[in-house]
C-alpha cells in the first residue's frame, strides 16, 4: 500500500523558516516525479514545487520562487521543503503528491500537513 | 507556464443529470490531463489520468474525453457521492504542472 506522510508544519511567524518533510512507502520511490501541492482555507488546489525521479528537473510556482527549495532523498524515501520566508499567504495545508511514471497523473496523496504564518 | 481554464467554476445539479466540467489549457498539452475529485476535509482523488482513461475503481459514470488544448469530464447519472469538487490539472509540462481552479458541484 502505498503511503506518504507529511510532518513538519506547525505556527510560525512571518519571515521565519520551516521544513516539511513526506514519508513514503509502498512503491519504488526512486521511480517517480513527487510534488508539493498546497491549498489555503476555503481555497482551491496549488501547485508549490515539483522535482524529477533524479533530481534532474525541478520547478516552482512563482508565488515561492526564490523562497521555498525541493530535494530528495531517494536512499531513505524523504520529500522535503525547505520554507524561508514564510508570508501570511503562505497559509495552507500542504499536500505531498506523487506522480504515475507514464503520464505523470497524481495517483497518490498524502494527508498535508497545516502551515500557519501568523504573528 | 501553462494556465488551465475550468468552467464553469460552481454548478448546481440533481441526482440523474447528466453534467459535463469542461477545461482549456493556455497551449497544447496532447493527452496529459487529470481530473481528480475532493470532498471537504479530504485529500484529492484521482478520478480520470491521460484525459480519458479511467483510474482503477473509479465508477464507470465518469468519462473524459479531449486533447490537446480543451477537454470535458463528465459525470453521466449524478448520484449523491458525487456531490464534491473537481479540478482539472496538466501533467505536460512535469515536474512544473498546473491545476484549474475547480468546479464545485451542488446539489440543486
Amino acid at each position: 500500500e502505498v503511503q506518504l506522510v507529511e510532518s513538519g508544519g506547525g505556527l510560525v511567524q512571518p519571515g521565519r523558516s520551516l521544513r516539511l518533510s513526506c514519508a513514503a512507502s509502498g512503491f519504488t520511490f526512486a521511480d517517480c516525479a513527487l510534488f508539493w501541492v498546497r491549498q489555503a482555507p476555503g481555497k482551491g488546489l496549488e501547485w508549490v514545487s515539483g522535482i524529477t525521479w533524479n533530481g534532474g528537473m525541478i520547478g516552482y510556482a512563482d508565488s515561492v520562487k526564490g523562497r521555498f527549495t525541493i530535494s530528495r532523498d531517494n536512499a531513505k524515501n524523504l520529500l522535503y521543503l525547505q520554507m524561508s520566508s514564510l508570508r501570511v499567504e503562505d497559509t495552507a495545508l500542504y499536500y505531498c503528491a506523487k506522480a504515475g511514471t507514464s503520464w505523470y497523473e497524481i495517483d497518490n496523496w498524502g494527508q498535508g500537513t497545516l502551515v500557519t504564518v501568523s504573528s | 507556464d501553462i494556465q488551465m481554464t475550468q468552467s464553469p467554476s460552481s454548478l448546481s445539479a440533481s441526482v440523474g443529470d447528466r453534467v459535463t466540467i469542461t477545461c482549456r489549457a493556455s497551449q497544447t498539452i496532447s493527452s496529459y490531463l487529470n481530473w481528480y475529485q475532493q470532498k471537504p476535509g479530504k485529500a484529492p482523488k484521482l478520478l480520470i489520468y491521460a484525459a480519458s482513461s479511467l483510474q482503477s475503481g473509479v465508477p464507470s459514470r465518469f468519462s473524459g474525453s479531449g486533447s490537446g488544448i480543451d477537454f470535458t469530464l463528465t459525470i453521466s447519472s449524478l448520484q449523491p457521492e458525487d456531490f464534491a469538487t473537481y479540478y482539472c490539472q496538466q501533467s505536460y509540462r512535469t515536474p512544473l504542472i498546473t491545476f484549474g481552479q475547480g468546479t464545485r458541484l451542488d446539489i440543486k
